[in-house]
This record gives structure tokens, C-alpha cells and sequence, in this order.
């Protein structure tokens, strides 16, 4: 069964450092990966999907993400992380159901950005 | 403006007592699907639905039911045998294939006093 781990609960950086949220897949087939941001008290909003087609997905915000199946990871990464990026992320991945998608999501990180 | 909804965002209700909670969607997707949210635990899949009138269960339908009676709305009801209500509820739709986008709603925030 198609399952993900996301490292660390929660994550502290500074404005303008790196992010980098950790997320590692395990799935018997090659995966469909997705990243979301959930916002406080609102619904979950997709930063990016890997589908195969490009190992490194460019998403929303300056967000990217790689796909490294020797890893099996698809860690989240941002070059200079701003204020607005504090929220909670979670990383998911997909399970043929037959012709519906199902969504197997990570326990979730939650990003703080101090000054 | 097209997208999904989610009524009410805040509810309140007493232990033992029935409850619905609404999703629409006019996106004109095929899949609608239910989770819940608690802290630390991330989203669980409630249930969904590929289509009209038909729906599966997913990682943890026991003490909930839902019906698929139009394209666009998809409720959830909360019943008493469900022993602990309490969370936040989100509703997502997607087109209708394998590895489709899913799109969220606004959530629900249900509390039983």
C-alpha cells in the first residue's frame, strides 16, 4: 500500500533562509506526489503534483519540489522563505482506486517563519 | 466564480444528535470525496464518490453515511454512532481520473458539546 512520511512536525526558519519540508513515499508502483498548503481554519490549497513527465516540479509561491525515486523522497523546498509562507503543508500521494483518484496524505508540517 | 463550498464553517451541536454538513460543488467534476481533519493526524478519507449515486467508504466511515443524489452536492451527515465528532471536515472534488488535482473547500468546523 501507497503510504508517506513527512519528517518533522514542525519546522522554525528565519525570513529570507532556505525551507526545506521533508517528505518520504513508499509505493509499490511509480507514485503520483502532491504537496498542499492549508492555511489556518481553511481548506487545503495544491503548491504542486509530480506526475512523472519532470523529475523537479516548480510550483506555486517559489515552491519546488524533487522527485528522487533512489530516495523514494519528494522533499519541498523554497530559497528565501517570507512571512505569508507560515501554514501547515502536507505532502500526499496518489492511489489508483480504478478510475477515481484516491488522495493517502502525511501527518503534516507546520512551517513558523520568524524574523 | 467556480469552486466549492462549504456550509456552515462553524457548528455546534449536542452529543446524540444527527448532523449535516453541506458540500457543493460547480466545477462539473465527476469525484467528490469527504475527510477529517484532527491535529497531528493529517486528513483522513471519510468517503467518496465517483459518480451519482454511487459512493465507497473509506479509512474510516464507520458512524457516518452520505448520499450522491445531483453532480454538485455531495452531504455528509454525522450520526450519533459516531463516538467522537469533533474535528474539522473538508470536502474535495476532482474531475474524475487517476492522479487528478483535488480541489478543496473551505472546511468545516464541527463541535459537539
Amino acid at each position: 500500500a501507497q503510504s508517506v512520511t513527512q519528517l518533522g512536525s514542525h519546522v522554525s526558519v528565519s525570513e529570507g533562509a532556505l525551507v526545506l519540508l521533508r517528505c518520504n513515499y513508499s509505493s509499490s508502483v511509480p507514485p503520483y506526489l502532491f504537496w498542499y498548503v492549508q492555511y489556518p481554519n481553511q481548506g487545503l490549497q495544491l503548491l504542486l503534483k509530480y506526475t512523472s513527465a519532470a523529475t523537479l516540479v516548480k510550483g506555486i509561491n517559489g515552491f519546488e519540489a524533487e522527485f528522487k525515486k533512489s530516495e523514494t523522497s519528494f522533499h519541498l523546498t523554497k530559497p528565501s522563505a517570507h512571512m505569508s509562507d507560515a501554514a501547515e503543508y502536507f505532502c500526499a500521494v496518489s492511489v489508483s482506486t480504478g478510475t477515481a483518484s484516491k488522495l493517502t496524505f502525511g501527518t503534516g508540517t507546520r512551517l513558523q517563519v520568524t524574523l | 466564480d467556480g469552486g466549492i463550498t462549504q456550509s456552515p464553517k462553524y457548528l455546534f451541536r449536542k452529543e446524540g444528535q444527527n448532523v449535516t454538513l453541506s458540500c457543493e460543488q460547480n466545477l462539473n467534476h465527476d469525484a467528490m470525496y469527504w475527510y477529517r481533519q484532527d491535529p497531528g493526524q493529517g486528513l483522513r478519507l471519510i468517503y467518496y464518490s465517483q459518480i451519482v449515486n454511487d459512493f465507497q467508504k473509506g479509512d474510516i466511515a464507520e458512524g457516518y453515511s452520505v448520499s450522491r443524489e445531483k453532480k454538485e452536492s455531495f452531504p455528509l451527515t454525522v450520526t450519533s454512532a459516531q463516538k467522537n465528532p469533533t474535528a474539522f471536515y473538508l470536502c474535495a472534488s476532482a474531475p474524475g481520473g487517476f492522479a487528478d488535482t483535488q480541489y478543496f473547500g473551505p472546511g468545516t468546523r464541527l463541535t459537539v458539546l
